[in-house]
């Protein structure tokens, strides 16, 4: 059973549509992060996120990103006005006791 | 400033063949963590190993292993007998002491097994 579960699996929308991608952690945990990987590049840090406020974003994270967690469960990623440049995998993260970053298993965003 | 350079791009073995991934990363700080993932064509990233900057004992995982040499600012990965299902694209990652969650991410190794 996954440790981190991600919503939706794939979502294509048109330029300039909002989009809320939605991650679910099993278990209790405080920090949660944001990753995006643009087809066939690396892995990219999007934001940092601490009891509920943002503890530390990339230069990507501009204006257009929002983070949240509306009902102390879900953990959601929103893209206001999606640009094509947008079109990549998002991944939600956390992370074990251990200090290993477990990453969900990802939502395709398709922009078009 | 931080950097992970993985300059395979990509490696294409034989089955049961040994195949070693290197990863070479830079850093300023002392204190650090190395990480390797694994990203299957699923597309998912599953976590393989994590290391500290302290810890440079060698570790073996089954046909994993992990080669940690701080000299040469290397963490290299070797699957021995590689097998179809190794067959995936490796990441290596360090993050720094002041945030040790924010992940750079390397460019990755396409390693492709043929049976």
């Amino acid at each position: 059973e996954p440790e981190v579960t991600q919503t939706p699996s794939h979502q294509v929308t048109q330029m300039g549509q909002e989009v809320i991608l939605r991650c679910v952690p099993i278990s209790n945990h405080l920090y949660f992060y944001w990753y995006r990987q643009i087809l066939g590049q690396k892995v990219e840090f999007l934001v940092s996120f601490y009891n509920n406020e943002i503890s530390e974003k990339s230069e990507i994270f501009d204006d257009q990103f929002s983070v949240e967690r509306p009902d102390g469960s879900n953990f959601t990623l929103k893209i206001r006005s999606t640009k094509l440049e947008d079109s990549a995998m998002y991944f939600c993260a956390k992370v074990d006791r251990g200090g290993e970053l477990f990453f969900g298993e990802g939502s395709r965003l398709t922009v078009l | 400033a931080q950097k992970v350079t993985q300059a395979q791009t990509e490696i294409s073995v034989v089955e049961k063949e040994d195949v070693t991934l290197d990863c070479v990363y830079e850093t300023r700080d002392t204190t650090y963590y190395l990480f390797w993932y694994k990203q299957p064509p699923s597309g998912e990233l599953v976590f393989l190993i994590r290391r500290n900057s302290f810890d440079e004992q060698n570790e073996i995982s089954g046909r994993y292993s992990w080669n940690f040499q701080k000299s040469t600012s290397s963490f290299n990965f070797t699957i021995t007998a590689s097998q179809v299902v190794d067959s995936a694209v490796y990441f290596c990652a360090l993050s720094e002491a002041e945030n040790t969650d924010k992940l750079i991410f390397g460019t990755g190794t396409r390693l492709q097994v043929f049976p």
